[in-house]
């Protein structure tokens, strides 16, 4: 089976952009969840998507948002980038009924 | 938001070495503890998924324990080798969402 797949795999961007990251799970798998590692920072949680809703919610601000497609492919979106995003963003599937995750290889996003 | 813990935050031991590290969480909503190893340049690998007090995960030279009445799991390696070069990190599960460690980042010299 294949892994989980992210696009991009970099990223650059300046402030005050949008950005729109991909993820696709492995077969099968139906949740899908997001997270942010700063330097010095564990891996922050965004959200979890499970078919196509989302199930729960980190605590970001409204900027970062997400959804989920009918394949279970998700993407998020950060609007109005700022500094302070720059960071490696990974997601996670896992099949319904389990909680162990499987991460992709993850986005850096650099914003200048 | 829960503070899970990871000590030392690194560490570096000569190969043939046993080393182990440790993971504190609050206890109150526990649902799962998870040990992922996140080598450099590739994406976390889960190790094991730990639910009940008492237990103990084995695989190969790794093992963890876990004790949820105190909040905390250990994580061993024995006989340390140079590909177990990583980041050791671990995950609350509260059965909402995960919280992460900060990671172990563990140096084998040869």
């Amino acid at each position: 089976k294949a892994g989980v797949t992210q696009t991009p795999r970099y990223l650059i961007k300046t402030r005050g952009q949008q950005v729109t990251l991909s993820c696709s799970p492995i077969s099968g798998h139906r949740s899908v969840s997001w997270y942010q590692q700063t330097p010095g920072q564990g891996l922050q949680f965004l959200f979890e998507y499970f078919s196509e809703t989302q199930r729960n919610k980190g605590n970001f601000p409204g900027r970062f948002s997400g959804r989920q497609f009918s394949n279970s492919r998700s993407e998020m979106n950060v609007s109005t980038l700022e500094l302070g995003d720059s960071a490696l963003y990974l997601c996670a599937s896992s099949q319904a009924g389990t909680d162990t995750q499987y991460f992709g290889p993850g986005t850096r996003l650099t914003v200048l | 938001i829960l503070n899970v813990e990871q000590s030392p935050q690194s560490l570096h031991v000569q190969e043939g070495d046993s080393t182990n590290f440790t993971c504190s969480f609050p206890s109150s909503n526990f649902y799962a503890l998870h040990w992922y190893r996140w080598e450099t340049a590739k994406s976390p690998e889960a190790l094991f998924v730990m639910t009940l007090n008492g237990d103990e995960k084995k695989k190969g030279r790794i093992s963890a324990t876990l004790n949820t009445k105190e909040g905390y799991s250990y994580l061993y390696i024995k006989g340390s080798q140079p590909e177990d070069s990583a980041t050791y990190l671990c995950a609350e599960n509260t059965g909402n969402q995960f919280y992460f460690g900060t990671g172990t980042s563990l140096t084998v010299i040869p």
